[in-house]
């Protein structure tokens, strides 16, 4: 079994509409957990951090539940920058996993 | 400031050939993390290096191997290269020891193709 899982997409949605993100980890001892953007061709980005308690920054909403292991992210009125790929992170002792990316297309 | 540096940005090679890249972290970063990443996946670990010793590796063959020098930059060094082995290489560079709530940060990457 993987340590991430992240549903792959792609996900196409119009300007101005909200979509999540999910991603599941196996590790219930995993410490830390984030959201990286990726764009084609160019090394990933954080975009967020992601707290048990949930986290939002501007139109971004990333959400932990660590009884069912999963991560979300939310984002809100999507704009034709949001298209990338988004990567789920999930740190266990002193290594980073990542999930194989969501592909999103924002489409005007 | 300079982000996490990385050199060469391409490089072509043949199997069975050897291949040093070579990775700048962030100024005042001292750990510095490899990661390969194949087309349409995400980025899988390779090494961590953390006050120039090795803190982690992944699933990797022995053919892989890294070191970090007192500047704390870092090369990883690759023998005996397989087609398998043309992927982009990421080099992540953090303040400290990788653990909860630390961020990497991560260089352009270098595209290595194996012919």
């Amino acid at each position: 079994r993987k340590e991430v899982e992240q549903d792959p997409g792609p996900f196409n949605v119009p300007e101005g509409a909200t979509v999540a993100f999910n991603c599941t980890y196996s590790n219930s001892a995993s410490q830390s957990f984030f959201w990286y953007r990726q764009d084609c061709r160019k090394e990933p980005k954080l975009l967020m951090s992601v707290y048990s308690s949930g986290n939002e920054d501007g139109r971004f909403t990333a959400q932990l539940n660590r009884a069912s292991q999963y991560i979300s992210l939310l984002i809100r009125d999507s704009k034709l920058s949001d298209s990338a790929t988004y990567l789920c992170v999930v740190n266990s002792g002193n290594q980073f996993y990542f999930g194989t990316g969501t592909s999103l297309t924002v489409i005007p | 400031d300079a982000g996490v540096t990385q050199s060469p940005t391409h490089l072509i090679k043949t199997r069975g050939q050897h291949v040093t890249l070579r990775c700048s972290p962030i100024s005042g970063h001292k750990s510095v993390s490899w990661y390969q990443q194949v087309l349409g996946q995400g980025p899988q670990f390779i090494f961590q290096y953390y006050e120039k010793e090795e803190r982690g590796r992944g699933n990797f063959p022995d053919r892989f191997s890294a070191r970090q020098f007192p500047n704390y930059s870092s090369e990883l060094n690759v023998n005996a290269l397989l087609l398998g082995d043309s992927a982009l290489y990421l080099c992540a560079s953090s303040l400290n020891s990788p653990n909860q709530q630390e961020t990497q940060y991560f260089g352009p990457g270098t595209r290595l193709l194996v012919l």
